[in-house]
């Protein structure tokens, strides 16, 4: 199975911050690979797929880049409602797997 | 508006069965693969299992496989997960998905005695 890994697992920032998260898959996955939201007792939100897609209804203040192994979430300028935990998940093949997340909170 | 409603979930004991349904509306049911993805307390997401539209292709994790049974009927708009030999470990929140796209609010299995 392909294993997933996320840095940082936590990261404390300010609102106005740029973040930055950081997938990496233990073998190539080309560009399949999702970017997901989760808040506390929500399901998780799809933010990006295909690497670098934006979701229909998700703010231009994120974004997705990266192929192959290695990925990147970018939130350009942190809001308030983005507190929240950030999973990457690749569905090159099965079995799917999702990184272990990265939860975000307000420094 | 995609809707996806999940039941059936609640408290079982070790060893024991339970079958959860999802319930999808809002979009052509049968052109779409479907998943299950569950979340123990206070841990991250796992994928479980996911089917075809036609029910052709069918996958499980290793954590699951010889124990849960995946299935969907079109016709009822509706995905199914059958659940045996339940262990505490299978205790989770567990969410039907529409491919990545749209899920479901998760209904709770508890394995406990």
């Amino acid at each position: 199975a392909i294993q997933m890994t996320q840095s940082p697992s936590s990261l404390s920032a300010s609102v106005g911050d740029r973040v930055t998260i950081t997938c990496r898959a233990s073998q190539g996955i080309r560009n399949d690979l999702g970017w997901y939201q989760q808040k506390p007792g929500k399901a998780p939100k799809l933010l990006i797929y295909a690497a670098s897609s934006l979701q229909s209804g998700v703010p231009s203040r994120f974004s997705g880049s990266g192929s192959g192994t290695d990925f990147t979430l970018t939130i350009s300028s942190l809001q308030p409602e983005d507190f929240a935990t950030y999973y990457c998940l690749q569905d090159y093949n099965y079995p799917f797997t999702f990184g272990p997340g990265t939860k975000v909170d307000i420094k | 508006e995609v809707q996806l409603v999940e039941s059936g979930g609640g408290l079982v004991k070790p060893g024991g069965s339970l079958r959860l349904s999802c319930a999808a509306s809002g979009f052509t049911f049968s052109s779409y693969s479907m998943n299950w993805v569950r979340q123990a307390p206070g841990k991250g997401l796992e994928w479980v299992s996911s089917i075809s539209s036609s029910s052709s292709y069918i996958y499980y994790a290793d954590s699951v496989k010889g124990r849960f049974t995946i299935s969907r009927d079109n016709a009822k708009n509706s995905l199914y997960l059958q659940m045996n030999s339940l262990r505490a470990e299978d205790t989770a929140v567990y969410y039907c998905a529409r491919e990545s796209t749209a899920w479901g609010q998760g209904t709770l299995v508890t394995v406990s005695s």
